[in-house]
């Protein structure tokens, strides 16, 4: 299976910081990776596909990069509706595995 | 849109079938697959299964207890569980997997639903 490394695991932030999340795969996965937004009791929401398109309705503010087995997620300017857990998933060959997830919380 | 049911209390050793209702889409072009979240743990995926049925896959975990199935006339996922274990207690999502064309892949893995609960205990 393939293993996904997400770091960190939590953050604190204040609303305008530039947030950097990381995943790293322990094989190269081409691009084959998604970002998800996820909040309490709310259906995960999709951000990012293919390793840095943004699905259609996501704000420009989100942007996904990498490949191979390196990928990165920005927000850029956080806004207070982005307080959430986020999460990668690489879907190059099942199982998906997932990244443990990364908390960003208000400072 | 994804709407999950028939999460409930079960004992160790029983039953239980998950549906996942899709609108919005032609449920009929798409994968999709089950991912769960244990209280307190990260995301584990469940199975998987192709847009005409005809093919699945499985987590090790659950091979052999677990099936998962599709009605695509009645726009419906399902996920029959047997002996269930205490372990399989957790949050089942469906999850809209890719769409693939003569094998090229058309879309990629989007929509998840709020998920339904299943609690596997004495």
């Amino acid at each position: 299976d393939i293993q996904m490394t997400q770091s960190p695991s939590s953050l604190s932030a204040s609303v305008g910081d530039r947030v950097t999340i990381t995943c790293r795969a322990s094989q190269d996965i081409r691009n084959d990776l998604g970002w998800w937004q996820q909040k309490p009791g709310k259906a995960p929401k999709r951000l990012i596909y293919e390793a840095s398109n943004l699905h259609p309705g996501v704000l420009s503010r989100f942007s996904g990069s990498g490949s191979g087995r390196d990928f990165t997620l920005t927000i850029t300017s956080l806004q207070p509706e982005d307080f959430a857990t986020y999460f990668c998933l690489q879907y190059n060959s099942y199982p998906w595995t997932f990244g443990q997830g990364t908390t960003v919380e208000m400072k | 849109q994804l709407l999950e049911s028939g999460g409930a209390l079960v004992q160790p050793g029983g039953s239980l079938r998950l549906s996942c209702s899709v609108s919005g889409f032609s449920f009929s072009n798409y994968a999709f697959s089950w991912v769960r979240q244990a209280p307190g743990k990260g995301l584990e995926w469940v199975s998987a299964i192709s847009d005409n049925g005809r093919s699945s896959h499985y987590a090790d975990f659950v091979q052999g207890r677990f099936t998962i199935s599709r009605d695509n006339s009645a726009d419906t996922l399902y996920l029959q569980m047997t002996r269930l274990r205490v372990e399989d207690t957790a949050l089942y999502y469906c999850a809209k997997d890719r769409r693939v064309v003569r094998g090229v892949t058309i879309t990629f893995p989007d929509y998840w639903g709020q998920g339904t609960q299943v609690t596997v205990s004495s």
